[in-house]
């Protein structure tokens, strides 16, 4: 099983509403990512977690805050966010920290709209 | 300088030709990973062949293959048979020893529509 879930698939909110991004996985990856993308371009790193601590911040605004709860979870807490905001938030996990070769597995993704 | 360089940002292809995607990157690492990705309009990435620096073969998986020249600091996809359904953005990346986190750097993308 080579699955990562999130929820939800699509997300309208204002920008003084607080949302949560879920994702899990249940494949005993240790290392969880989130990326956003903008249309026609590429996915761009946001945070890394390597066994349940955060590893990497991509100089990241505030307003997204993660969260690594448990080995299988990763959220993405959402608050006071801007228009330019407005993307597909990916979600990912590979099985370790070490090896050049650990393919990361995406999940299908977040549609967030701010307006 | 960009790490991952795709040159083509649209390509067409008949279907059952065959098609090869150009990526080219730029590392002083010994040890790196290239990874070709497939993101059809659904948003998901999808996981498609892995390239090791050390790797003596090129790597194949069904339809994919991956032609790869180290010394030219190329990886290029190579699918085969076109189906319908291959139609989709694809991204070439790579992962670095010498990275903290196991991060990829993507190249921008190249989008290929099949044609019936």
């Amino acid at each position: 099983d080579t699955e990562v879930t999130q929820t939800p698939k699509h997300l309208v909110m204002g920008m003084t509403n607080k949302k949560s991004l879920k994702c899990e996985q249940h494949m005993g990856h240790r290392a969880m990512y989130w990326y956003k993308q903008k249309a026609k371009k590429p996915p761009e790193l946001m945070f890394v977690y390597s066994y349940e601590k955060l590893s990497i911040n991509e100089s990241v605004p505030s307003r997204f805050s993660p969260e690594c709860p448990n080995s299988s979870l990763l959220n993405l807490h959402l608050h006071a966010l801007q228009p330019e905001d407005s993307a597909l938030y990916l979600c990912a996990s590979s099985q370790d920290g070490g090896r050049v070769g650990g393919e990361q597995y995406f999940g299908p993704g977040t549609r967030l709209t701010v307006t | 300088a960009q790490k991952i360089t795709q040159t083509q940002p649209g390509m067409f292809v008949q279907e059952k030709e065959a098609v090869t995607l150009d990526c080219t990157y730029d590392t002083s690492d010994q040890s790196y990973g290239l990874f070709w990705y497939k993101q059809p309009s659904s948003g998901e990435m999808i996981f498609l062949i892995y390239q090791g620096s050390y790797d003596e073969q090129n790597a194949t998986e069904g339809r994919y293959s991956l032609n790869f020249q180290k010394a030219r600091k190329s990886a290029n996809l190579v699918i085969s048979a076109s189906q319908l359904g291959d139609s989709a953005m694809y991204f070439c990346a790579m992962r670095e020893s010498g990275n903290a986190g196991n991060m990829l750097t993507f190249g921008g993308g190249t989008r290929l529509m099949v044609k019936p």
